[in-house]
């Protein structure tokens, strides 16, 4: 069963650049009919989609987050990432790292990662 | 302010039946975009619970079921049980946006 694993640190500076991994195990990025995501929780709050990335390389972020977010990929790690740049206290929450189905169009996502905190603080 | 809109919070009793309701446009789930549902345990990752309107995943319960007309969908839970206690998220995808929105969740508490 595919798994998902998010790593990175826990605690970022104001205005410096939040970076994460996820890492997929029992399966491969290379595949036509999935796509890799971020999603994120504010403590206490709902779900907000960050971007996502295709095995094609090709790259859909939030319009809220887009001048502020890559999501690269490390196909021989069998890897992608989150780079979130100028972080503020806004962006402290719980970061989900989840594999979504592709039919026609972006559909649900699943599985999930078990989600790592970032806090945003001096 | 999400742009699929959720109940903060409904409530049943043991054995009752709920539903839960997910508005959105005609840039979403209007557009003819299936909607997904996932439930989420206090202190866990989203599972995802429902996928394309009213399709189970292997392993939910058919105490689970989803529908979906015009720009809204909703969720319902039958015989309601105390571990069903948790927040619900819908999920579909945007034209607009060029991509995934949630709803702001919906908090179910079994009474």
């Amino acid at each position: 069963q595919l798994q998902l694993q998010e790593s990175g640190p826990g605690l970022v500076k104001p205005s410096e650049t939040l970076s994460l991994t996820c890492t997929v195990s029992r399966g491969s990025l290379s595949s036509s009919n999935y796509f890799w995501g971020w999603i994120r929780q504010p403590p206490g709050k709902g779900l907000e989609w960050i971007g996502t990335i295709y095995y094609s390389g090709s790259t859909y972020y939030n319009p809220s987050l887009k001048s502020r977010v890559t999501i690269p990929v490390d196909t021989s790690k069998n890897q992608f990432s989150l780079k979130l740049s100028s972080v503020t206290a806004a962006d402290t929450a719980v970061y989900y790292c989840a594999r979504g189905y592709s039919y026609g169009y972006p559909r649900w996502f699943d599985p999930w990662g078990q989600g790592t905190l970032v806090t945003v603080s001096s | 302010q999400s742009v699929l809109t959720q109940p903060p919070s409904v409530s049943g009793a043991p054995g009752q039946r709920v539903t839960i309701s997910c508005t959105g446009s005609s840039s979403n789930i209007g557009a003819t975009y299936d909607v997904h549902w996932y439930q989420q345990l206090p202190g866990t990752a989203p599972k995802l619970l429902i996928y394309d309107n009213n399709n189970r995943p292997s392993g939910v319960p058919d105490r689970f079921s989803g529908s979906k007309s015009g720009t809204s969908a909703s969720l319902a839970i039958t015989g309601l049980q105390a571990e069903d206690e948790a927040d619900y998220y819908c999920q579909s995808y945007d034209s607009s946006l060029s991509g995934s929105v949630f709803g702001g969740g919906t908090k179910l508490t079994v009474l």
